[in-house]
């Protein structure tokens, strides 16, 4: 596609209920990433990949959050049991091979009820 | 710890006049640094970057400086215009990374003011 599209753009979730957050990067870049940014926080790195493989999950908070890319493309954030903490907006980057200035989506805004 | 500070949550300036975005850093393995710019609604739009090999890099109205020594850099904008309002975010990258594992500070919301 011509961007970054996630979906869906806002999410509405129970305590304790389990989501999945979706990311379409610019088709053929190699490298995705994600970020969240909570209220009045910067953006916070969460998982980094090359291709299907997952070099970096430093930045995922707990082992409720889970992530996997399918056909070196679409990938898939997963939270399970979503907590208050977990309300942010989380957005998706990728870029071709090593390239800093990557694309961002517009973001899912996740709010945990 | 948050080791990108930009401590100004905002800042107002007219039309036509200079805009100046500050950042400041703790880390001293970063060695290279990016600006990106934020819509409402929308995700973060890359603006320009820096080596730390250099201390200055221009593109158009936006120059980006850096000081080493002081662990600083900033964003000018000149002249600012309207459309500039918006939320930047300078982010760092740590070197001998091979990948783009950018540290973002909080943002600061510039308003231009026509």
């Amino acid at each position: 596609g011509a961007g970054v599209s996630q979906s869906p753009s806002n999410k509405v979730t129970e305590k304790g209920k389990d989501v999945e957050l979706r990311c379409d990067p610019i088709s053929g870049h190699t490298a995705l990433y994600w970020y969240r940014q909570s209220l009045g926080q910067g953006l916070e790195f969460l998982i980094y990949f090359q291709g299907n493989s997952a070099p970096d999950k430093s930045g995922l908070p707990s082992d409720r959050f889970s992530a996997e890319r399918t056909g070196g493309s679409v990938s898939t954030l997963t939270i399970q049991r979503t907590q208050q903490e977990d309300s942010a907006v989380y957005l998706c980057a990728s870029s071709f091979g090593v390239n800093y200035g990557y694309t961002f989506g517009s973001g899912t805004r996740l709010t945990v009820v | 710890d948050q080791q990108v500070k930009q401590n100004s949550p905002s800042l107002s300036v007219q039309e036509g006049r200079i805009s100046i975005l500050n950042c400041d850093y703790t880390n001293s393995m970063f060695d290279y640094f990016l600006w990106y710019k934020k819509y409402p609604a929308e995700g973060p739009t890359f603006l320009i970057s820096i080596s730390s090999i250099k201390d200055k890099n221009e593109d158009g109205r936006f120059t980006v400086f850096l000081n080493k020594s002081a662990k600083h850099l900033s964003l000018h904008i000149v002249p600012s215009q309207p459309g500039d309002s918006a939320v930047y975010f300078c982010a760092a990258l740590r070197g001998g990374t091979s990948y783009g594992k950018l540290t973002f500070g909080q943002g600061t919301i510039l308003t231009v003011h026509p």
